[in-house]
């Protein structure tokens, strides 16, 4: 049963343009999102968080929106650069903490000059 | 300040042989978390300890796994008698607390486990 799911495995990306990345849930009590990166070969590192009584969280090039009535929330990367290449990982947790992060199956982003 | 320390990196055993993941946490943190991440699939979550303490292992397999966080020195990931389907990378990460201010947890570069 996937609670959380990146239904693109891969997303092309011209450099400079707006980079969207997706995540479904069907757990309704997830309360806590999150997106990892992950370069191949390293672990993955924390990019930005949303709680549910939010919509969006900003923090530089890097924008979460969460839509709580459509089990949805969107990674906005603008302007995607090359070092965004990477695999994006989607995460949520319920109101125990974080310590079960669900994770989605991420989806690979490359971004080209 | 050193982050989050695995090791091995990687690891090859063959099947039946036991293998041991060593994790040390980022300094002064005292949550460990254990995630495994099978090939072409996200991270899932398997064992959350503190010093001595198992909190939730409700994704551990029940046989064969287990994980300990000993007072003193790293939390240890044990899987004996491993088979082919153990292979994976092992991912440990670590919070201050409890979930962390953002619900973060730092992660470690993985421990790759190869069953021949």
């Amino acid at each position: 049963d996937q609670q959380v799911k990146q239904n693109s495995p891969s997303l092309s990306v011209q450099e400079g343009r707006i980079s969207i990345l997706n995540c479904d849930y069907t757990n309704s009590m997830f309360d806590y999102f999150l997106w990892y990166k992950k370069y191949p070969a390293e672990g993955p590192t924390f990019l930005i968080s949303i709680s549910s009584i939010k919509d969006k969280n900003e923090d530089g090039r890097f924008t979460v929106f969460l839509n709580k009535s459509a089990k949805h929330l969107s990674l906005h990367i603008v302007p995607s650069q090359p070092g965004d290449s990477a695999v994006y990982f989607c995460a949520a947790s319920g109101i125990q903490g974080a310590q079960k992060l669900v994770f989605g199956q991420g989806t690979r982003l490359t971004i080209n000059p | 300040n050193a982050g989050v320390m695995q090791n091995p990196r990687h690891l090859v055993r063959r099947r039946g042989q036991e293998a041991r993941l060593r994790c040390s946490p980022m300094k002064g943190h005292s949550h460990v978390y254990w995630y495994r991440q099978l090939p072409e699939e996200g991270l899932k979550f398997m064992v959350y300890l503190q010093k001595e303490n198992i909190i939730d292992e409700s994704g551990m397999p029940k046989e064969r796994f287990s994980a300990e966080f000993p007072k003193e020195g790293p939390s240890i990931l044990r899987i004996q008698q491993v088979v082919r389907g153990d292979s994976a990378a092992y991912f440990c990460a670590s919070s201050q607390r409890r979930g962390g201010d953002t619900g973060e947890l730092f992660f470690g570069e993985g421990s790759r486990l190869t069953v021949l």
